[in-house]
């Protein structure tokens, strides 16, 4: 079946742009995951869903990031006035429900450059 | 919160030689171990898992072992191949909220 989806795959924009970053999970799969991984470094956790609620908004690094789910299934990831420092490559990733015991599925990710 | 620690951070090994990565975890309520690789410029994916109730699991090649006593669990890789080159993370899960994720290990496997 189909797995995650991101789109774009590649986002080239000029600082102090906004971007847009989208997430299709595996059909079914309640709980989501965003991520952002610098080059060569771990996996920065930045919010997690379960279902359209979100109860943990704990990595944002700050208020110019947000997300928001709808249908319990697309998500999307907003970078408002984007510097510099947000490129990286932003990593989705979905499961089956929204207890942290279960697998993550992750899309390919959506590599941002701000120039 | 949760914290988890993988060790050794890069680890370069011979092919045919074996390969052994340990995480050390805090959270007393953590009863899923997950492993993912990441190939280089992939998406991490599932490789094993092992769950609390379990102490051992096998996967031709690949094994993972759980202490809960002392909190840690480790990837072991036998028989190492070329292809086995990439980053694995270790990572740690609740019956609740978000896992956390080990700072990964970049395996490197020499011909």
């Amino acid at each position: 079946g189909a797995g995650v989806s991101q789109s774009p795959s590649n986002k080239v924009t000029e600082k102090g742009k906004d971007v847009e970053l989208r997430c299709d999970p595996i059909s079914g799969h309640t709980a989501l995951y965003w991520y952002r991984q610098s080059l060569g470094q771990g996996l920065e956790f930045l919010i997690y869903f379960q279902g359209n609620s979100a109860p943990d908004k704990s990595g944002l690094p700050s208020d110019r990031f947000s997300a928001e789910r709808t249908g319990g299934s697309v998500s999307t990831l907003t970078i408002q006035r984007t510097q510099q420092e947000d490129s990286a490559v932003y990593l989705c990733a979905s499961s089956t429900h929204g207890s942290s015991n279960q697998p993550q599925h992750f899309g390919d990710g959506t590599r941002l450059s701000i120039l | 919160g949760e914290n988890v620690e993988q060790h050794p951070s890069t680890l370069s090994v011979q092919e045919g030689d074996s390969a052994v990565i340990k995480c050390t975890y805090s959270d007393s309520a953590s009863n899923y171990f997950p492993w993912y690789k990441q190939e280089l410029g992939k998406r991490p994916q599932l490789i094993i898992d092992i769950r609390s109730n379990v102490g051992e699991k096998k996967d031709q090649r690949i094994a993972v072992t759980l202490n809960k006593t002392a909190k840690h669990f480790s990837l072991h890789i036998t028989e190492t191949q070329p292809e086995d080159s990439a980053v694995y993370f270790c990572a740690e899960g609740t019956n609740a909220g978000k896992s956390t994720f080990g700072d990964g290990t970049t395996l490197t496997v020499k011909p």
